[in-house]
């Protein structure tokens, strides 16, 4: 039972263009979300994150979206630049409970230059 | 300042064999957790620990185990191995268990079993 899913195992965009990653989940105790970005033969960095109170976080070029009744969240990275090419995994947790990170397949990210 | 790091980098091993991976946290980290990464899936969580104590653990059998020392650093154990067990395994840290706080991870592990 995947608990959080990122149905776009692929997204190609032109650099400068806006990228959009798509993240949704199922449990409704999750309440704090995080994004990461893995490159190849490294471990995954931490990108933004944002707790249920909000629903936009901002931080530079990238700023993640929270809509709590769709279950969703999203992740724009404006302008995308050839770099930002990496594996995206959206993760979640609750804040109560367990500290444990669930995340989703990933999506890979190809920023064309 | 040093980030997390794991060792060995890669590893091979044989079905029913024993491993030990090893993780050194950011310097005044308390916490480490340990997930393994499938190919083709995100990392799925294995371990928490916090002040050498369990704090929580995933779906994963009793051939895995971990703990951790008094400098923090922990070890993750995996006895007989199964061909099933080929992963990137990653190790986090965190600076407690407070609910905001952010996971660091390593560079992580690879191991086959073959």
């Amino acid at each position: 039972d995947q608990q959080v899913k990122q149905n776009s195992p692929s997204l190609s965009v032109q650099e400068g263009r806006i990228s959009i990653l798509n993240c949704d989940y199922t449990n409704s105790m999750f309440d704090y979300f995080l994004w990461y970005k893995k490159y190849p033969a490294e471990g995954p960095t931490f990108l933004i994150s944002i707790s249920s109170i909000k629903d936009k976080n901002e931080d530079g070029r990238f700023t993640v979206f929270l809509n709590k009744s769709a279950k969703h969240l999203s992740l724009h990275i404006v302008p995308s630049q050839p770099g930002d090419s990496a594996v995206y995994f959206c993760a979640a947790r609750s804040m109560t409970g367990r500290r444990a990170l669930t995340f989703g397949s990933g999506t890979r990210l190809q920023v064309q230059p | 300042d040093a980030g997390v790091t794991q060792s060995p980098t890669h590893l091979i091993k044989t079905r029913g064999q024993q491993v030990t991976l090893r993780c050194s946290p950011i310097s005044g980290h308390k916490s480490v957790s340990w997930y393994q990464q499938v190919l083709g899936q995100g990392p799925q969580f294995i371990f928490q620990y916090y002040e050498k104590e369990e704090r929580g653990r995933g779906n994963f059998p009793d051939r895995f185990s971990a703990r951790q020392f008094p400098n923090y650093s922990s070890e993750l154990n995996v006895n007989a191995l199964l061909l099933g067990d080929s992963a990137l395994y990653l190790c986090a840290s965190s600076p407690g268990l407070a609910a905001q706080e952010t996971q660091y991870f390593g560079p992580g592990t690879r191991l086959l079993v073959l």
